[in-house]
């Protein structure tokens, strides 16, 4: 069936650094991949998608490419901010069949001031 | 624009008893997906509803089980509960098919079993 494995957390990162979590899935078709974030006390919220190979997901100053090749999903950011504290999600739908996102386990970001 | 709204936010029951727990997706969202976020497992996919039919379900037990009412909210009934039931309940709905649009969460339902 399908999968996510992301990196687990938390990730803690000085103010201005680079971030990324990796993601990688297993899926057996062509499936749409995305990146929800949790901000303390929130729901789930859509930060950025792709919906077919090689496509670049970009939002908010984040970005993942697709890559078929390597079935993973990064999320990177140049230069993180405090206010980016918050858990990461992975997840994909395939385009058929069950059509609910698969979501991987979550990634906590804290960053410091 | 109102939210997902979810209610109870928080649910405390005995093991053995029945669960309610209540979604109202935003004006226009047919669709409404069931999570169960359980500490340190990510979300796990309950329920798809959709135009009031249930659609898929994922590797639960039958004694998860839902409806959706007549004006798309939803409903998801927990029997016999058990303290591994002890988890955040997060609803979702949508208007598009959800491999190219996003799903809109509510803040969830908190329940614990003890």
């Amino acid at each position: 069936g399908d999968s996510v494995t992301q990196m687990e957390g938390p990730v803690t990162l000085s103010e201005e650094a680079f971030l990324t979590i990796n993601c990688t899935y297993t899926a057996t078709g062509y499936p749409s991949l995305f990146w929800y974030v949790q901000y303390p006390g929130e729901g789930l919220q859509l930060l950025l998608k792709a919906t077919k190979a090689d496509d670049k997901g970009s939002n908010k100053g984040f970005e993942a490419t697709y890559r078929k090749e390597t079935t993973s999903f990064h999320l990177e950011k140049g230069s993180v901010q405090v206010s980016d504290s918050a858990v990461y999600f992975c997840a994909l739908s395939e385009k058929t069949g069950r059509r609910a996102l698969t979501f991987g386990s979550g990634t906590r970001l804290q960053v410091q001031p | 624009e109102a939210g997902v709204t979810q209610s109870p936010t928080h649910l405390i029951k005995t093991r053995g008893q029945q669960a309610t727990l209540r979604c109202s997706p935003i004006s226009g969202h047919t669709s409404v997906y069931w999570y169960q976020q359980a500490l340190g497992l990510g979300l796990q996919f309950l329920l798809w509803y959709d135009e009031g039919e249930e659609r898929n379900r994922g590797n639960f037990p039958p004694r998860f089980s839902g409806r959706q009412f007549p004006n798309y909210s939803s409903e998801l009934n927990v029997n016999a509960l058990e303290l591994e039931d002890s988890a955040l309940y997060l609803c979702a709905g949508t208007g598009e098919e959800i491999y190219n649009s996003p799903l809109h969460f509510g803040n969830g339902t908190r329940l614990t079993v003890t």
